[in-house]
């Protein structure tokens, strides 16, 4: 998985509860993504970020927040979690000329 | 916007068959062209890549795609399915500008040994 960690693996929260979701490479790739997997649905990108400081919205951004303070770490925040943002979440990397993805492997979320 | 369609949503097949997946994407610019293959329980994993070039590209485990740009299609084949194939495959497009993925849904294909 190209480098790529992410923590927690699983967490269950109540509603209205927040979190964040850590992401980091080993590496220095400057583009990092986050996606959301749910069934029948793909993968679906929340935010990502070009580089140390910059952040972007992705197609569901609402209810995330993101920061990439330090190039090696991407967060994934929920201010106040709701059971709709039940899913599982991968972060991605990056790499090369024409920016192959490289997954690490997902955080399980369940919201009650 | 992009997108991307995968019609076979499960589809299962015994041993030694043959398989294609069919993904269509809709996208008027330059596009780089993925399958990604997620075994149970775990991440996803790139199976094969087309940026330009040969139309047909190989991946990993015998794996190989044909990309025709007149269909908007990026179709996944292997000649010979084993039972630890079982896993969902994805097809995903990105654009140049972003350089973020728009994924399909997904197939999910079973092999019955």
């Amino acid at each position: 998985n190209a480098g790529v960690t992410q923590t927690p693996k699983f967490r269950v929260l109540k509603t209205g509860q927040s979190m964040t979701l850590l992401c980091a490479q080993d590496m220095n790739h400057e583009y990092m993504y986050w996606y959301r997997q749910d069934p029948g649905m793909g993968l679906r990108l929340i935010h990502y970020s070009v580089g140390e400081g910059t952040t972007a919205k992705g197609e569901v951004p609402d209810g995330y927040n993101v920061s990439r303070l330090k190039k090696q770490n991407f967060l994934l925040g929920l201010e106040s979690a709701a059971p709709s943002q039940t899913s599982v979440y991968f972060c991605a990397i990056g790499a090369g000329l024409r920016n192959e993805q490289y997954f690490g492997p997902g955080t399980r979320l369940t919201v009650t | 916007a992009q997108s991307v369609s995968q019609h076979n949503h499960h589809v299962i097949l015994s041993e030694a068959a043959s398989l294609e997946l069919g993904c269509n994407y809709s996208y008027g610019g330059t596009v780089n062209l993925f399958w990604y293959v997620q075994y149970p329980g775990q991440h996803l994993q790139l199976l094969l890549k087309y940026f330009s070039g040969d139309p047909l590209v190989k991946g990993i485990k015998g794996f190989e795609a044909e990309f025709i740009k007149s269909k908007f299609s990026f179709n996944l084949r292997k000649p010979s399915v084993q039972w630890s194939d079982t896993a969902e495959y994805f097809c995903a497009v990105s654009d140049t500008g972003r350089r973020a993925l728009t994924f399909g849904s997904g197939t999910r294909l079973q092999v019955q040994p």
